[in-house]
């Protein structure tokens, strides 16, 4: 059991759509941190959420865009997707330190 | 900005021999270092940590990493891997007060009975 559940797990969008992926962190953990991880390649920072704010953002276009709600769950849009954009997006969350993330299992997006 | 370099991609051994996976990171201040672990079919685990103290920290399943401050490395070992080892490692660094973590691109690591 991850602890984290991300929804859905796999999902197929076309080029110039826009896409909702979901995070429920894990049970007392309070920040919510998403990474992409592209075929090959380790998870990628795009940013990370605590008080129902953006905290920080790594290298990612603002067509990547986040919200967090009071419950702590999260969601990731990104809009005018490109085939670059698939990858597995991955939610982490943590009590406000990143040296306790917990990981969902990600979930697989598939632009074509 | 941070970055981690995982070396030799894929590693097959046999069950019982060693492992050593290596870790460079380049940042010049101090660091918080991570190894994770992606077993097939499921979500990225942690599998060891080193924030200060001693160097060499062990983890979960056997697992060790020793931090080596003047090399930048903080390499991961095990004596004798299991077929159950199998699995994705990927090794993260982050700085004090930033809340990100850098990840290499990964090992990937088959056992064979």
């Amino acid at each position: 059991d991850a602890g984290v559940t991300q929804s859905p797990t796999h999902l197929i969008k076309t080029r110039g759509q826009q896409v909702t992926l979901r995070c429920s962190p894990k049970s007392g953990h309070d920040t919510v941190s998403w990474y992409q991880q592209a075929l090959g390649q380790g998870p990628q920072f795009i940013f990370q959420y605590y008080e129902e704010e953006e905290r920080q953002r790594g290298n990612f276009p603002d067509r990547f865009s986040g919200h967090q709600f009071p419950n702590y769950s999260s969601e990731l849009n990104v809009n005018a997707l490109l085939l670059g954009d698939s990858a597995l997006y991955l939610c982490a969350s943590s009590q406000d330190e990143v040296q306790s993330l917990h990981f969902g299992n990600g979930t697989r997006l598939t632009v074509t | 900005a941070q970055s981690v370099s995982q070396h030799n991609h894929h590693v097959i051994l046999s069950e019982a021999a060693s492992l050593e996976l290596g870790c460079n990171y380049s940042y010049g201040g101090t660091v918080n270092l991570f190894w994770y672990v992606q077993y097939p079919g499921q979500h990225l685990q942690l599998l060891l940590k080193y924030f200060s103290g001693d160097p060499l920290v062990k983890g979960i399943k056997g697992f060790e990493a020793e931090f080596i401050k003047s090399k930048f490395s903080f390499n991961l070992r095990k004596p004798s891997v299991q077929w159950s080892d199998t699995a994705e490692y990927f090794c993260a660094v982050n700085g004090p007060g930033n809340n990100r973590l850098a990840f290499g691109k990964g090992n990937q690591v088959v056992v064979i009975p």
